[in-house]
């Protein structure tokens, strides 16, 4: 598609279940990230994929949040026994390449998560 | 650990007033500064790119300036009208090759 697809595009789940979210990049994109925005906010940094290397993990604020990216293109958000303070609004975003440069990212339109 | 700050956090004005948006970074090692838009319920619109190297960037009424050894950024918009109505963010990218972001500001826009 031409930009990026986020899905599903509103989620109401009860605390302690699990929930993903899943991210289509631009096609061609070889980095991937994803975000998190909490009500009133700035985003959040959770996770990075660039090509085959490993993934950048260092923003998941614990051990139930995990992603992974088959085949260097879709990637799925997985959130285990969900609490109400993983409520937001979680922004996907894919780029050419390693953005350090000129690259501009592509954003979603992002997967709101509410948990009751 | 760089921290972005955006000030204000909410900006309400008369459609065709000037106005500016700022934004500050605490550690000015980066590669460039990124401004965008964010409509309500949607992803974020890019607005505005300046490297490091560069000093401002202007796409029509807006205006992006970049002041690195100060640690700030303005983002000018001209002629306000209602349709810039939205939260404006601002985002720096460093070594650590993920972008960081301030907490925006919401601007409206009175007809």
């Amino acid at each position: 598609g031409a930009g990026v697809s986020q899905s599903p595009s509103n989620k109401v789940t009860e605390k302690g279940k699990d929930v993903e979210l899943r991210c289509d990049p631009i096609s061609g994109h070889t980095a991937l990230y994803w975000y998190r925005q909490s009500l009133g906010q700035g985003l959040e940094f959770l996770i990075y994929f660039q090509g085959n290397s490993a993934p950048d993990k260092s923003g998941l604020p614990s051990d139930r949040f995990s992603a992974e990216r088959t085949g260097g293109s879709v990637s799925t958000l997985t959130i285990q026994r969900t609490q109400q303070e993983d409520s937001a609004v979680y922004l996907c975003a894919s780029s050419i390449s390693r953005a350090s440069g000129a690259n501009v990212l592509t954003f979603g339109a992002g997967s709101r998560l509410t948990v009751l | 650990k760089q921290e972005v700050t955006q000030i204000p956090a909410a900006l309400s004005v008369p459609e065709g007033e000037n106005l500016v948006l700022n934004c500050s970074f605490t550690d000015s090692a980066i590669y460039n500064l990124q401004w965008f838009r964010q409509d309500p319920g949607k992803g974020l619109t890019s607005l505005l790119l300046i490297q490091s190297s560069q000093r401002e960037q202007t796409s029509g009424r807006l205006n992006a300036s970049l002041d690195k050894s100060s640690g700030r950024s303005t983002l000018y918009i001209a002629a306000s009208q209602p349709g810039d109505s939205a939260t404006y963010l601002c985002a720096v990218w460093g070594n650590t090759g993920k972008l960081i972001f301030g907490q925006g500001t919401t601007l409206q826009v009175k007809p």
